[in-house]
């Protein structure tokens, strides 16, 4: 089965600086990768998406890239606010499939 | 509130007993999903459902684990014969299109003593 390798498990930043968070995945005929967001205590929320036949996608301070080749797709926060603080979580699925693999998540932390 | 609802937000039990949970999805949604997560992991997929049909279930779906959407509605998932591994915060969530969002619910804590 799939299996997602998310890093770092933990990041921390200053208000108004990048985050970078990778994620890599085994299974290539993975074509669906979104990234959730979870806050301490709450449902996690889909921000971002992107399909296996588009290298990019950019919703105003956050985009992802997907590198099918090598098997990895990221997640890009520019101008990070407080608001940004919370676990992160990639994931991937299979055509065919209809379950998410998730990744183990990271603590984003933005420091004032 | 027209989002996923979960039913009980808490559970503890003891050990050997069943626990059931519910939950209801957004009123259009015909796909369901059940997953597991437990403390700094990411959800588990566990089990779903396209209308009242289970299509997919995980390995990690024990025999101690049944899960049903007679209506193609809520759906419900029973744990029997809890062990303390089984602790964990169990989310469902919905969505209309194969590939699309999951609204996830607040999830359901169980607590295994």
């Amino acid at each position: 089965g799939e299996n997602v390798e998310q890093h770092p498990s933990t990041l921390s930043v200053q208000e108004g600086d990048s985050a970078v968070i990778k994620c890599t995945y085994s299974d290539s005929a993975s074509n669906y990768f979104p990234w959730y967001k979870q806050e301490l205590g709450k449902r996690p929320q889909l921000i971002i998406d992107i399909r296996s036949n588009v290298g990019e996608k950019k919703d105003q301070r956050i985009a992802v890239t997907l590198n099918k080749t090598a098997k990895h797709f990221s997640l890009h926060i520019t101008e990070t606010q407080p608001e940004d603080s919370a676990v992160y979580f990639c994931a991937a699925i299979r055509g065919g499939a209809d379950g998410l693999t998730f990744g183990k998540g990271t603590h984003l932390i933005i420091q004032p | 509130d027209t989002g996923v609802s979960q039913d009980p937000r808490h559970k503890i039990t003891k050990r050997g007993q069943n626990v059931t949970f519910r939950c209801d999805p957004i009123s259009e949604h015909n796909r369901l999903y059940w997953y597991r997560q437990t403390l700094g992991q990411g959800p588990e997929f566990l089990t779903y459902f396209q209308n009242e049909a289970q299509l997919e279930k995980s390995r990690l779906l024990s025999d101690r684990f049944s899960a049903e959407r007679p209506k193609g509605s809520f759906s419900t998932l029973e744990i029997q014969r809890t062990e303390q591994g089984d602790s964990a915060m169990y989310l469902c969530a919905s969505s209309l299109a194969p590939r699309g969002e999951l609204f996830f619910g607040e999830g359901s804590r169980l607590t295994v003593l």
